[in-house]
């Protein structure tokens, strides 16, 4: 069975400080995506990142980019420049197609990140 | 364009009642997908529908159910409600079935006493 592992409960970072968010994940499938999500505490679940295992170049999106590291299995997400609206709990996700037709979305446990001022 | 929406954000049952959470996708997203968040832990994934036909499934027990409807919104129902599912429940949409970002709406929060 697929898992998906964050090691780090809680962090905090310094504004304008560079952070970098661990997940790893268990899997025998070569096809798959990996997700970074944010929950702020208003709730709502927002995509900070994507990377399909297909792809050998990391994803990078404006502040935001990961080091996919596939033989390892390990997808982390570093957060540059930190920012103050960047506190919030963020999800490592796995998702792949089963030959079922279906797919199965797995997501960690959390770490809780925290900007200082 | 509206987001994902949700109703209710707020409910409160008791032990054995029925629930029914609605999700509006936004518009042009033929999926949605449903996740239970209990505190302190990520989203567990309960079910995925697209254009209308269940395509993924959870660990949940058959009291969770769900429906698409021909407009693409969703209903999650929960039977015989337990204690233990009390929790954040967060609805998703996305355009294609697989593979593609998730818009999540704020959810609704069930209590069960």
């Amino acid at each position: 069975a697929q898992t998906v592992t964050q090691s780090q409960p809680e962090m905090s970072v310094q504004e304008a400080e560079t952070v970098t968010l661990s997940c790893t994940y268990d899997t025998s499938e070569n096809n798959y995506y990996l997700f970074w999500y944010k929950q702020p505490p208003s709730r709502q679940m927002i995509l900070v990142i994507r990377q399909e295992a297909y792809k050998q170049q990391n994803a990078t999106e404006n502040r935001f980019s990961v080091n996919f590291q596939k033989a390892a299995k390990s997808f982390s997400l570093k957060i540059s420049d930190s920012q103050l609206g960047d506190t919030a709990m963020y999800f490592c996700a796995f998702m792949k197609y089963q030959a079922s037709g279906t797919y199965k979305y797995i997501f960690g446990t959390g770490t809780r990140l925290k900007v200082l001022a | 364009d509206a987001g994902v929406t949700q109703s209710p954000t707020h409910l409160i049952k008791t032990r054995g009642q029925h629930v029914t959470l609605r999700c509006s996708p936004i518009s042009g997203h033929k999926s949605v997908s449903w996740y239970q968040q209990v505190l302190g832990q990520g989203p567990q994934f309960i079910f995925q529908y697209y254009e209308k036909e269940e395509r993924g499934r959870g660990n949940f027990p058959d009291r969770f159910s769900a429906r698409q409807f021909p407009n693409y919104s969703s209903e999650l129902n929960v039977n015989a409600l337990l204690l233990g599912d009390s929790a954040l429940y967060l609805c998703a949409s996305s355009h294609r079935q697989f593979g593609e970002k998730l818009f999540f709406g704020s959810g609704t929060q069930l209590s069960v006493l």
